[in-house]
């Protein structure tokens, strides 16, 4: 069955960079958009980005935009954000989740599979 | 950015009750050329990542029981479960999947009265 696991997050101090991965298996990874999500400690949940399944298109929320960068790497099975310019607000669990039937960011489905998430601590 | 807004922010309900939490979102999330609504529900329990439960806004994903059902079109939404068991209990979200940024409600938590 699919399978989603992150990795990569940590304690990291203002205005530093983090780059989380996360690890796809179970479904055809390279067909597929992928996201990541965010949810802050006790918080609701907030979209962060999108990438297209061939990698060559990505949107992202406008919180993150110009800071926060998704790709991927097809051959591994591995989706990446890289997130620069870290603020206290990005503290937060951070999941990678898929769509189904989706290969590209226009394409508007809800989120059926969802990975444990890696939390991401942003304090100095 | 479509906000959504649910309501209660929590509910207390009795072991085979009913629940019943509304969502709002502040445009139509209907689709006109195909008549569907862009809206779903997810559960979430403690130390877990979200589950989806209803998406069309009243299609039931594979495997969740009969008891959840979503209703509504347009901009007013609502996810009930008919009769709530021990685990149940969870923080509900709606999600609207219409556009970008693809955007969910405050969550209600549901617990035991």
């Amino acid at each position: 069955q699919v399978q989603l696991v992150e990795s990569g997050g940590g304690v990291v101090q203002p205005g530093r960079s983090l780059r989380l991965s996360c690890a796809a298996s179970g479904f055809i990874f390279s067909t597929h958009a992928m996201h990541w999500v965010r949810q802050a400690p006790g918080k609701g949940l907030e979209w962060v980005a999108v990438i297209s399944s061939d990698g060559s298109d990505e949107n992202s929320a406008d919180s993150v935009k110009g800071r926060f960068s998704i790709s991927r790497d097809n051959s591994r099975n591995t989706l990446y954000l890289q997130m620069n310019s870290l603020r206290i607000e990005d503290t937060a669990l951070y999941y990678c989740a898929t769509t189904s039937d989706c290969d590209s960011t226009k394409c508007f489905r809800p989120f059926d599979n969802w990975g444990q998430g890696t939390l991401v601590t942003v304090s100095s | 950015d479509i906000v959504m807004t649910q309501s209660p922010d929590s509910l207390a309900v009795s072991l085979g009750e009913r629940a019943t939490i509304n969502c709002r979102s502040s445009q139509s999330v209907l689709w006109s050329s195909n008549n569907k609504n862009y809206l779903a529900w997810y559960q979430q329990k403690p130390g877990q990542p979200p589950k989806l439960l209803i998406y069309w806004a009243s299609s039931r994903e594979s495997g969740v029981p009969d008891r959840f059902s979503g209703s509504g079109s347009g901009t007013d939404f609502t996810l009930t479960i008919s009769s709530l068991q021990a685990e149940d209990v969870a923080v509900y979200y709606c999600q609207q999947y219409y556009s970008d940024p693809r955007t969910f409600g405050q969550g209600t938590k549901v617990e035991f009265k």
